[in-house]
């Protein structure tokens, strides 16, 4: 039963113009979640994250949102640049005391010059 | 600045040879785990330990163990390695809110 879900495998955009990367979750008891972004043949990174006392929270062109009714997270990327592309992941803590984690299955972004 | 290392890159083994995966962190976090990674399936989280000795099974431990002898040092073994567990290892520990991982083991398994 995957809790936290990346229903779009890859997205392609244009350079300058926005990316949206979404992610759903079933468990309503998380409260806290993570993006993190991977380039090939790298570990992944942790780009941005959100708690369930805020709907929104900002770092330079990177901005989750986070709608708790509707157990959806999304990643906006303003300006998009060619260095953004990368597979993107979400995680929810699954225990925040030992930092267990769950990731969905990632969305591979391509960003066109 | 956390650095999280992992012993090879690159791994090309036969089907029933026994395998270590190391890890190490510089951070004196306490909590290491281990995930594969598969196209499509995102990070899938293999053992965690949480001290030194200690140790919880993922949500895919078949066919793998641990070793935590030091609370640095974080091993994966592969018993028996099997085509099947042809995959991207990341090892991780947690502080700060976040995990920090390792550049990842790239295993082949013929």
């Amino acid at each position: 039963d995957q809790q936290v879900k990346q229903n779009s495998p890859s997205l392609s955009v244009q350079e300058g113009r926005i990316s949206i990367l979404n992610c759903d979750y079933t468990n309503s008891m998380f409260d806290y979640f993570l993006w993190y972004k991977k380039y090939p043949a790298e570990g992944p990174t942790f780009l941005i994250s959100i708690s369930s006392i805020k709907d929104k929270n900002e770092d330079g062109r990177f901005t989750v949102f986070l709608n708790k009714s509707a157990k959806h997270l999304s990643l906006h990327i303003v300006p998009s640049q060619p260095g953004d592309s990368a597979v993107y992941f979400c995680a929810a803590f699954v225990n925040s005391n030992t930092g267990k984690l769950i990731f969905g299955q990632g969305t591979t972004l391509q960003v066109k010059p | 600045d956390v650095k999280v290392t992992q012993s090879s890159r690159y791994l090309v083994k036969r089907t029933g040879e026994k395998v270590f995966l190391e890890c190490v962190q510089d951070m004196d976090h306490e909590n290491m785990f281990w995930y594969r990674q598969d196209p499509g399936l995102g990070l899938r989280l293999i053992y965690f330990s949480y001290d030194v000795k200690m140790k919880e099974k993922g949500d895919i431990p078949e066919g793998y163990s641990v070793s935590r002898e030091k609370k640095e040092r974080f091993s994966l073994i592969l018993e028996s390695a099997s085509t099947n567990q042809t995959s991207m290892y990341l090892c991780a520990t947690y502080g700060l809110e976040t995990q920090y991982f390792g550049p990842g083991t790239r295993l082949l398994v013929l």
